[in-house]
């Protein structure tokens, strides 16, 4: 499975915007990009995904390089809510059932 | 919104015991998934079920087994538990889409603590 690398820890302020990278440079035609996060003691909660165009929704906004081999995750405005672990993940269309695995994410820290 | 519901959330149990989690999916979504947390660990997939069918297999113990229902819901079943079975237990569901990605929604988890 094509993997990804991830910073182990961020630190933001509050109401600022976040820009978590994500690399992914065995990432094939078919990997679909997906990310995750944890808040403490919650279970993972999905928050987005993308196959090759930046794709925005209410919680993030996904940017896909050109080249694929790299993402980011921008959270707008960082929120002491925020402050949770977020997993980059790579999914093939193989079928869309097959599972996500959960490696080493980004300790995100929202400073007041 | 109905949610994944998993019970109980919380569990303790001895040594050599046995241990039953249950999880009930989203209504309409086919897909169960099961997961182990350790303390300071990420989540790690364990077993998962596709309209009922076991669909893949992780690093779960020949201790452990997992059954979907037909109503969908999903019981794991802990036999001869150990210290190191200490964890988080979540479960997740999702639907699967052809040609298109639906993301899981997880449960609150049970913790189950081994003594």
């Amino acid at each position: 499975d094509a993997k990804t690398t991830q910073p182990n820890s961020m630190e933001s302020n509050e109401e600022e915007p976040v820009h978590l990278p994500c690399n992914h440079s065995t990432i094939s035609g078919t990997d679909y990009i997906h990310w995750y996060r944890q808040l403490p003691s919650q279970g993972p909660e999905y928050v987005i995904h993308g196959l090759t165009s930046n794709v925005n929704n209410r919680m993030a906004s996904l940017a896909i390089a050109e080249d694929r081999k790299s993402s980011t995750l921008i959270l707008h405005r960082a929120t002491l809510r925020d402050a949770a672990v977020y997993y980059c993940i790579l999914r093939s269309l193989k079928t869309s059932y097959d599972k996500v695995i959960f490696g080493p994410g980004t300790s995100l820290s929202v400073i007041p | 919104a109905a949610g994944v519901i998993q019970s109980p959330r919380h569990l303790i149990k001895e040594k050599r015991e046995t241990a039953t989690l249950k999880c009930y999916p989203i209504p309409r979504h086919d897909t169960v998934y099961w997961y182990q947390q350790g303390p300071g660990q990420d989540p790690q997939f364990l077993i998962s079920f596709y309209e009922k069918m076991q669909s893949d297999k992780g690093s779960i113990p020949d201790r452990f087994s997992a059954q979907q229902f037909s109503d969908y819901h999903s019981e794991l079943n802990m036999s001869s538990l150990e210290l190191g079975d200490s964890a988080l237990y979540f479960c997740a569901s999702s639907l699967a889409g052809r040609l298109k990605y639906y993301g899981y929604t997880f449960g609150s988890g049970t913790r189950l603590t081994v003594v």
